[in-house]
């Protein structure tokens, strides 16, 4: 079946370590989403790539980035995670442009910071 | 003023009973709405979309929108105790989806 992947479901680091959470897709989508949801919050778009394009949310913190090697993946870079940086993250893809379709998400990472 | 509001909830209904959601939205120029719905714990998962005013009816849901007075409802009609959960609206906004915070559902057998 065609989807969104996350790993891992659960993360473990400490204050300040950098980690790195990914994303892939079988949908062949051309819009990729991170999203931060903090517990009993909507979930807040971090950033989004359209095809190569970047384009950051005005309020994301610098301590997030991403990248997109290839139409199949993405990744979420915490640089120097700090307590508050404790949420689900959530990928999510879309097509936009010729059929545009709703967001598809991922099962979530769960990051945990000590 | 937030993007899209929800009310927080909980909304406490009987097993088999109709359970009304409500959204409002304040950016009048949103043309497509969604309703996601999430467990404890889970991602969001697609329920419904709609786009045009007036009703659109899949199985036991109904999505309602007025853009006129900005807002998107969800019926749920019969009621099941697995339709407890968290009830998402989001509002598209270019490429992004923009979600408010979520209604809490609870269906009590």
């Amino acid at each position: 079946d065609a989807m969104v992947i996350q790993n891992p479901r659960y993360q473990v680091t400490q204050f300040g370590k950098p980690v790195t959470l990914s994303c892939s897709q079988t949908l062949n989508h051309n819009v990729m989403y991170w999203y931060q949801q903090k517990s009993s919050q909507a979930p807040k778009l971090l950033f989004h790539y359209y095809d190569k394009d970047f384009n950051n949310e005005a309020d994301t913190p610098d301590n997030f980035q991403s990248r997109r090697p290839n139409t199949s993946f993405c990744f979420l870079d915490i640089r120097s995670p700090g307590l508050g940086d404790a949420a689900m993250y959530l990928c999510a893809t879309s097509r936009v442009g010729t059929g545009d379709s709703p967001l598809h998400f991922g099962n979530g990472t769960r990051l945990t910071v000590t | 003023q937030k993007e899209v509001e929800q009310n927080s909830g909980p909304l406490s209904v009987p097993e088999g009973a109709i359970a009304s959601l409500n959204c409002t939205y304040s950016d009048r120029v949103s043309q497509s709405f969604f309703w996601y719905r999430q467990y404890s714990g889970k991602s969001p998962e697609l329920i419904m979309s709609i786009y045009s005013n007036g009703d659109k009816e899949d199985g036991r849901f109904t999505a309602q929108l007025n853009k006129a007075s900005q807002y998107v409802s969800l019926l749920i009609r019969d009621s099941q105790p697995s339709d407890s959960a968290t009830y998402l609206c989001a509002v598209k906004r270019g490429n992004k989806l923009v979600f408010g915070a979520g209604t809490i559902l609870r269906v009590k057998s």
